[in-house]
């Protein structure tokens, strides 16, 4: 089976950046994903990857893909307190698309 | 707001009682999913449903058995659970089942077996 891993807890200080890392196994991944999950809500898709990338920006989010190392991680700059949450990092099955989730990590922003 | 809507948001039920979590998308979306969050664990995928056919079922324990009525709604049916499926149960839609498909969530049903 696929297996997404990543590391539980991130604390940051209001203003820095956050950098969140995931390492994934199936080679055969086509998308790589992050969502992010709100205290009493359901996972939003945060922005996504496609494999032949390298790097992928949008406004604070920064996502950066080393399929070599099958190696992904989330850049958040200038972390606000709104960013505190679970980021899980998803990939996509070429075969079937089966998303496979990580346990996602848990960012707390401190002021 | 997703789209997606569960019911109910928490649960708390005995193991010999019989409930139901619903979730519903009005989308327009074919294929639909329920997802196992436990604390510290990957979220684990139970089951799909695509254009209302069961196309995924992960070894999931036959004391949770899914419906899928229409593409609209899709629920889960519990019955004789135990105390370690307690857990956020969440609901995901998205268009089709192909690749670079977005999923939307539901904001999940927190239940509890006592």
């Amino acid at each position: 089976g696929e297996d997404v891993e990543q590391s539980l807890f991130l604390s940051v200080r209001e203003g820095d950046s956050s950098v969140i890392n995931c390492t994934y196994t199936d080679s055969s991944s086509t998308y790589l994903y992050w969502y992010k999950q709100e205290p009493g809500a359901g996972l939003q898709l945060l922005t996504y990857i496609f494999s032949n990338m390298d790097m992928k920006q949008d406004q604070r989010l920064t996502v950066l893909l080393n399929k070599k190392d099958k190696h992904l991680s989330l850049r958040i700059a200038d972390t606000q307190t709104g960013d505190s949450a679970i980021y899980f990092c998803a990939e996509g099955s070429a075969v079937d698309y089966k998303l496979s989730f990580g346990a996602g990590t848990t960012v707390t922003v401190r002021a | 707001e997703t789209g997606v809507t569960q019911t109910p948001r928490h649960l708390v039920m005995g193991m010999t009682n019989k409930k139901s979590l619903k979730c519903e998308q009005h989308l327009g979306h074919n294929a639909m999913y329920w997802y196992k969050q436990s604390a510290k664990k990957p979220l684990e995928l139970m089951f799909v449903y695509n254009f209302k056919e069961q196309t995924e079922n992960n070894s999931v324990p036959s004391r949770f058995s899914p419906e899928c009525p229409n593409s609209s709604h899709l629920f889960l049916h519990l019955h004789t659970l135990q105390p370690e499926d307690s857990a956020l149960y969440l609901c995901a839609s998205s268009h089709d089942q192909g690749a670079g498909t977005e999923a939307f969530f539901g904001q999940g049903t927190r239940l509890t077996v006592v």
